[in-house]
């Protein structure tokens, strides 16, 4: 069976200092990752994902992701926060695509 | 290009009433899924269907029923209504390719169940 965990329920960061928010997987076979953002009152935007290749992933709205395979991690970066990254964040996991699993999110708060 | 679109956006329902959430898509997405949002614990699946005509069980079905009649359109019932079921629900589509395979999501039902 797949499971995420996002070890962290909430990251403090000051604007303008990297981020990190981290996610850890499980999956039996080649993992398909995804990064989802929520803001309040509003569903889920995708962020970025991994199916293959390189392992520095590059997303939307400067936002990039490291899937390393030995520690089965995907944590989410970005160089420099913004208050608007403020939000929930989610990872997630699935088996080509039919199944998403998804951690129990992290909140992001980025203080000004 | 409305990508999915769930409704009814908000409702109150009183404990053992019924209603149906429908979620359409416009992306001609194979699969469709419908998830409950619960403070602390994530998006937890509730059904999923990869195709017109299919439905299956999801992490945690009880109460809930799914039809998928067609292939744009993904319904989820709740036939007697329990305030356990007071949630945020989003329903999500799919096209499991070798390029596409995140989800789309829509913008969620805000469900109390009183």
């Amino acid at each position: 069976a797949q499971s995420v965990a996002q070890p962290e329920d909430q990251v403090n960061v000051a604007e303008g200092n990297p981020l990190t928010v981290k996610c850890t997987y499980s999956v039996s076979g080649n993992p398909y990752l995804f990064w989802y953002v929520q803001y309040p009152n509003r569903g889920l935007q995708f962020l970025l994902k991994y199916i293959t290749g390189d392992n520095l992933v590059k997303g939307s709205y400067g936002f990039e992701a490291e899937f390393n395979k030995s520690q089965t991690s995907f944590h989410l970066k970005k160089p420099s926060a913004l208050v608007s990254d403020s939000a929930l964040y989610f990872c997630a996991v699935t088996d080509y695509g039919q199944n998403f699993v998804f951690g129990p999110g992290t909140r992001l708060s980025v203080l000004p | 290009n409305a990508g999915v679109t769930q409704t009814p956006k908000f409702r109150v329902l009183k404990t053992g009433q019924s209603m149906t959430l429908l979620c359409a898509q416009d992306m001609n997405h194979e699969y469709m899924y419908w998830y409950r949002q619960d403070p602390g614990m994530g998006l937890r699946l509730i059904h999923y269907s990869v195709g017109e005509g299919t439905t299956a069980k999801g992490e945690v079905p009880d109460g809930y029923n799914v039809s998928r009649l067609k292939k744009q359109n993904f319904l989820l019932g709740l036939e007697s209504a329990a305030p356990s079921q007071t949630s945020v629900y989003f329903c999500a589509s799919s096209s499991p390719t070798d390029m596409n395979t995140e989800a789309f999501f829509g913008q969620g039902t805000r469900l109390t169940v009183v």
